[in-house]
């Protein structure tokens, strides 16, 4: 168990549709990144906040958006879906944004567009 | 751009037996980390070993430690005395600045007892 949570395990929903993805960092962590994990794209990075603040941008859609509350914990937003948005989202965590520290990922969100 | 290659798609070792997976990079900079995450069939993405690259000394965890050739820009991992429980897919990661960490395609090792 790595501490960082995310919910729901499994989601189904059809295209067009939007959803929510939760996930709450480690105890003391301040960063939180997403990645998608699809067949066709293997693990990409999408987006980073840290202490509330985004931080980089990876190859996130403009349907996507995320955001981290004062509490840390964040949501990633996906609108207007696709079939090929069916993917598992992870969510990491790590202790800083300055300088390297490894990150430690959730469970994951599989995403089922139908 | 900084880009991860994993050459090799599966591989399978005997239980007990030694494996190496072989992954290399491309970047300009000079301090990076690179990392080696196993995914089992659970999905959940672990954390393996890391190696700062300012290091010239091999990272190594218990059975799991890395040949990392700076200048060939390679970082394999090699698995000592493979148990059933190391049947999974390994990815190996490039981070710079603690942000977009560069995955490769992975490897699939399976272990035959």
């Amino acid at each position: 168990d790595s501490g960082v949570t995310q919910t729901p395990k499994h989601l189904i929903t059809a295209t067009g549709q939007r959803v929510t993805l939760r996930c709450s960092p480690r105890s003391g962590d301040l960063s939180v990144y997403w990645y998608q994990q699809s067949l066709d794209q293997g693990l990409q990075f999408l987006i980073q906040y840290y202490n509330g603040e985004e931080r980089a941008k990876g190859n996130i859609l403009e349907r996507f958006s995320a955001q981290q509350f004062p509490d840390l914990h964040s949501e990633l937003n996906l609108s207007s879906l696709e079939l090929g948005d069916s993917a598992l989202y992870f969510c990491a965590s790590s202790v800083a944004g300055l300088g390297v520290y490894e990150q430690y990922f959730g469970p994951g969100t599989r995403l089922t567009v139908t | 751009a900084q880009t991860v290659t994993q050459s090799q798609p599966e591989m399978s070792v005997q239980e007990a037996e030694t494996v190496t997976l072989s992954c290399t990079y491309d970047t300009s900079e000079s301090d990076y980390y690179l990392f080696w995450y196993k995914q089992p069939p659970s999905r959940q993405m672990i954390l393996v070993i890391r190696q700062e690259a300012y290091k010239q000394q091999n990272a190594t965890e218990n059975r799991f430690s890395v040949n990392f050739q700076k200048a060939a820009k390679s970082f394999s991992l090699k698995i000592s005395d493979s148990q059933l429980g190391d049947a999974a897919m390994y990815f190996c990661a490039y981070l710079y600045n603690n942000n977009d960490m560069r995955f490769g395609a992975g490897t699939r090792l399976t272990v035959k007892p």
